[in-house]
């Protein structure tokens, strides 16, 4: 299976900055997803990322918001812009494979 | 849009027993996969099983098994001989082309 690499792992945030969320996969995947957890709760997707185009945004999420690249079919970034005390979450990466999803182990992000 | 529903909050068993967890999903898709993800407090994501719906066998693996309904559109999971590692919140999932996530159940193991 797959194996991501995700980081940081956890990062403390002033509100307003912005942080970059780095998710390296050891082999080639077209499709890179990315998800928010916030505290207590389950997953909600926050985008698809395919290699060369754009990401597709899910209902709530926007790119200004959640600007993210995919420079190659390796590696992707999410950026969360501009941040306050709401985005405090667990950001976690994640690509399909035959056999189900591979996640990453996960960005807790705390703003203060 | 699909839902997955897991309607308990929290499920409590013994060591060496049995638990199911229960889940059901709403969907208008005839193929489609279902699987049960364990997150434990390190928040890695574990995949435990996946099933396919076309396939009426029930998946297992090891200690983990599922009561798959397609029709009543139930996806439950079976874990025996409960072992403490066990113990993490247990997410089901449906994915047609996306992966879509049930509130989760956790789970705690008693010794």
């Amino acid at each position: 299976s797959a194996v991501i690499s995700q980081k940081p792992s956890r990062d403390i945030c002033q509100r307003g900055t912005s942080l970059t969320i780095q998710c390296q996969v050891d082999s080639q995947v077209t499709m890179m997803f990315w998800y928010r957890q916030q505290p207590g709760q389950s997953l909600t997707l926050i985008a698809t990322a395919n290699q060369g185009s754009e990401a597709t945004y899910e209902s709530g999420f926007v790119i200004d918001k959640f600007p993210i690249s995919r420079p190659n079919l390796t590696f992707s970034t999410l950026t969360v812009s501009n941040m306050s005390p709401e985005d405090s979450s667990i950001y976690l990466c994640s690509v399909g494979q035959n056999y189900g999803y591979t996640f990453g182990s996960g960005t807790r992000l705390t703003v203060v | 849009a699909q839902t997955v529903t897991q309607s308990q909050p929290e499920m409590s068993v013994q060591e060496a027993e049995t638990v199911t967890l229960s889940c059901t999903y709403d969907t208008s898709e005839s193929d489609y996969y279902l699987f049960w993800y364990k997150q434990p407090p390190s928040r890695q994501m574990i995949l435990v099983i996946r099933q396919e719906a076309y396939k009426q066998q029930n998946a297992t693996e090891n200690r983990f098994s599922v009561n798959f309904q397609k029709a009543a559109k139930s996806f439950s999971l079976k874990i025996s001989d409960s072992q403490l590692g066990d113990a993490a919140m247990y997410f089901c999932a449906y994915d047609g082309n996306k992966l879509v996530f049930g509130a989760g159940t956790i789970l705690r193991v008693k010794s």
